[in-house]
């Protein structure tokens, strides 16, 4: 099972939105709505920040969302904030219910 | 609170068997999927392996398959990933991981496996 496509590093500045996207097959990301967002500081344990495309978890910030379109699904994050510098990974369940995650996307806040 | 705590990782030789377990408190364990993903040095995040809420059902990632069981211990609240036949790319932080939504992360566990 391949991993999800996200680019590897995005960058944007203070207050400002930017846009994560996470590519995938009709065998994963496009085949069901279970993908999710994570969010990642090194020596943390993962958080989840968007589950089932586009379902907020009780206490993530409502400056996170989620959508999907066909194959490839997007996490934005408006109003950036430095906090929000950390690594951000996608992942979605498979046709043959194995889970596969993006390989991550650094996000540097300027 | 949702608590997952990993133990048993270590410095293993190549070759070598090692048994992960995480504890788990703050939920009702035996309803939940469990997983174990993986993080090696630098690396993003791989899955490794799942298991049913009653153990009965297992799927793993090919890298692993034939080499490692995922089970459990309703009784106990405890996951355990069973490795064997260690390799160098197996070296990682092991994390146990709860539910089908994937949503509780514990804090990992060090795997090395070198010589």
């Amino acid at each position: 099972q391949s991993a999800l496509t996200q680019p590897a590093s995005v960058s944007g500045s203070l207050g400002q939105s930017i846009t994560v996207s996470c590519a995938g097959t009709s065998s994963d990301v496009g085949g069901h709505n279970y993908v999710s967002w994570y969010q990642h500081h090194p020596g943390k344990a993962p958080k989840l920040i968007i589950s089932d495309v586009s379902n907020r978890p009780s206490g993530v910030s409502n400056r996170f969302s989620g959508s999907k379109s066909a194959n490839t699904a997007s996490l934005t994050i408006s109003g950036l904030q430095a906090e929000d510098e950390a690594d951000y990974y996608c992942s979605s369940y498979t046709s043959s219910s194995t889970l596969v995650f993006g390989g991550g996307t650094k996000l540097t806040v300027l | 609170e949702v608590q997952l705590v990993e133990s048993g990782g270590g410095l293993v030789h190549p070759g070598g068997s090692l048994r992960l377990s995480c504890a788990a408190s703050g939920f009702t364990f035996s309803s939940y999927w469990m997983h174990w993903v993986r993080q090696a040095p630098g690396k993003g995040l791989v899955w490794v392996s799942r298991i049913n809420s009653d153990g009965t059902s297992t799927t793993y990632a090919d890298p692993v398959k034939g080499r490692v069981t995922i089970s459990r211990d309703n009784a106990k609240n405890t996951l355990y990933l069973q490795m064997n036949s260690l390799r160098a790319e197996d070296t990682a932080v092991y994390y146990c991981v709860r539910g089908k939504q994937v949503d509780y992360w514990g804090q990992g566990t060090l795997v090395t496996v070198s010589s």
